[in-house]
């Protein structure tokens, strides 16, 4: 069965303390691995598509990675604003839908 | 340029009522995905449509739950009979073409069920 495992579950970090979070995945032939961020009471906001092994794409402060079976979002210098859950999510081969790990809850703190 | 419309925001329904879910895709975009968030859940596939075709709906339980994407018209995620379990934020979310570059989701609808 399709998997997405995200960690950690929850983040609290200060300003401008960086870290990482980890997307692993089991996904038959995937064709994309997505990453999103949703804010409370609202809906996921697109960030980044990783296609292949090695590729990265960087959108201000944050960095996506993928590897064969696991993406990091790389968060450099956050700010109080970058707080919100991370969503990772994996396209299956040969169809449309994403699988989506449970999410990850970052706090950053002034 | 608005994006992905849902409607209502919030939704109550009593046991056994029946609830319908709007949404209007962004202009230009032709497919249309459900998606269903539980609490402390992640997001689950429901189903996917074209215009006036269902393309997958191996995420839509096999009772009381149905989809369309009408020629006109936003799309309607209908639940009849609803039952306690099935409260949860209903998001739609929309893409071009295929959902290969990521879709454009809404803000969701908040079914509560008492």
């Amino acid at each position: 069965e399709d998997q997405v495992t995200q960690s950690p579950e929850a983040l609290r970090l200060q300003e401008g303390e960086s870290s990482s979070l980890n997307c692993s995945y089991t996904v038959s032939g995937l064709r994309g691995l997505f990453w999103y961020r949703q804010d409370p009471g609202k809906g996921p906001e697109f960030l980044f598509t990783l296609y292949s092994a090695g590729e990265e794409k960087e959108k201000e402060r944050l960095k996506a990675t993928l590897t064969k079976k696991e993406s990091f979002l790389h968060i450099t210098a956050p700010k109080p604003e970058d707080s919100a859950t991370y969503l990772c999510a994996a396209g299956e081969g040969g169809s449309e839908k994403l699988v989506f790990g449970k999410g990850m809850k970052l706090t950053v703190n002034p | 340029n608005a994006g992905v419309m849902q409607n209502p925001r919030h939704l109550v329904r009593r046991r056994g009522q029946e609830a319908r879910l709007r949404c209007s895709p962004m202009k230009g975009h032709s497919h249309v995905y459900w998606y269903r968030q539980l609490p402390e859940e992640g997001l689950k596939f429901m189903v996917y449509l074209q215009k006036e075709n269902i393309i997958d709906e191996s995420g839509m339980p096999k009772e009381r739950f149905s989809a369309e994407f009408p020629k006109e018209g936003p799309s309607i995620l209908r639940i009849q009979q609803v039952v306690r379990g099935d409260s949860a934020a209903y998001f739609c979310a929309s893409s071009p073409v295929d959902g290969r570059r990521g879709y454009t989701f809404g803000s969701g609808t908040r079914l509560t069920v008492v």
